[in-house]
């Protein structure tokens, strides 16, 4: 078995700062996939790659960077942080895109004051 | 754009009860589609998958696919308090990736 690690686990930030995340995966897994959830809420797609150095606007891209650099690894860069932003960023990598299980990491909790 | 809809938004269920799930999907080229659990504080974990028409049982989950309604469901036999979590269908869309409902919150009351 493999494992998606994502770090920090807690990041806060000020309004206007820029954040980034990190996500690592050992599956060798092609693709990789950013998401964001709200207060439980169910999942929205932010960026995804389906190899290293490509990368697909997810349908909430607007505000985010992302980068693959290598095959294990996926950031994500918030541009600008909004006040009073709450959310959960969840990573997930798999074998074959939008046919195959979704592996997810467990969160990087943001919040800004 | 594909959009996904989940009923109901929450559910109690009796211990020992049937708990059923439903998803709508709008692309009708989706050719597959997920059930994922998440428990509080949790990563998601997927549950079951379905490509064809028809039913798929696997323990005490059966997934149901019906392509022509655009619908799924997911149903659980003698739920049980560990299965109370938040359940999200998935269903795939262009370009490789998954579009998710917003989740329906299961609560299992022994």
């Amino acid at each position: 078995g493999g494992i998606i690690t994502q770090t920090p686990k807690f990041l806060i930030g000020q309004e206007g700062q820029k954040l980034t995340l990190k996500c690592q995966q050992n599956f060798n897994h092609d693709t990789m996939y950013w998401y964001r959830q709200d207060s439980g809420k169910g999942l929205r797609l932010i960026y995804y790659s389906i190899t290293e150095n490509d990368l697909q606007k997810g349908d909430l891209s607007e505000g985010y960077d992302a980068s693959r650099e290598k095959k294990s690894s996926f950031s994500l860069t918030v541009t600008s942080a909004q006040k009073n932003e709450m959310a959960v960023f969840l990573c997930a990598s798999s074998m074959a895109g939008g046919y195959a299980e979704q592996f997810f990491g467990p969160g990087t909790r943001l919040t800004v004051l | 754009q594909q959009k996904v809809q989940q009923s109901p938004e929450s559910l109690i269920v009796p211990e020992g009860a049937m708990t059923s799930l439903n998803c709508t999907f709008s692309d009708s080229a989706s050719q597959y589609f997920a059930w994922y659990r998440q428990h509080s504080g949790k990563a998601p974990k997927a549950l079951m998958s379905i490509f064809s028409n028809g039913e798929k049982e696997e323990g005490r989950f059966t997934i149901h696919l019906n392509k022509a309604s655009l619908h799924f469901s997911l149903h659980i036999r003698d739920s049980q308090p560990s299965d109370s979590a938040l359940y999200l269908c998935a269903a795939n869309s262009a370009g490789n990736k998954l579009t998710f409902g917003i989740g329906t919150r299961v609560l299992v009351r022994p």
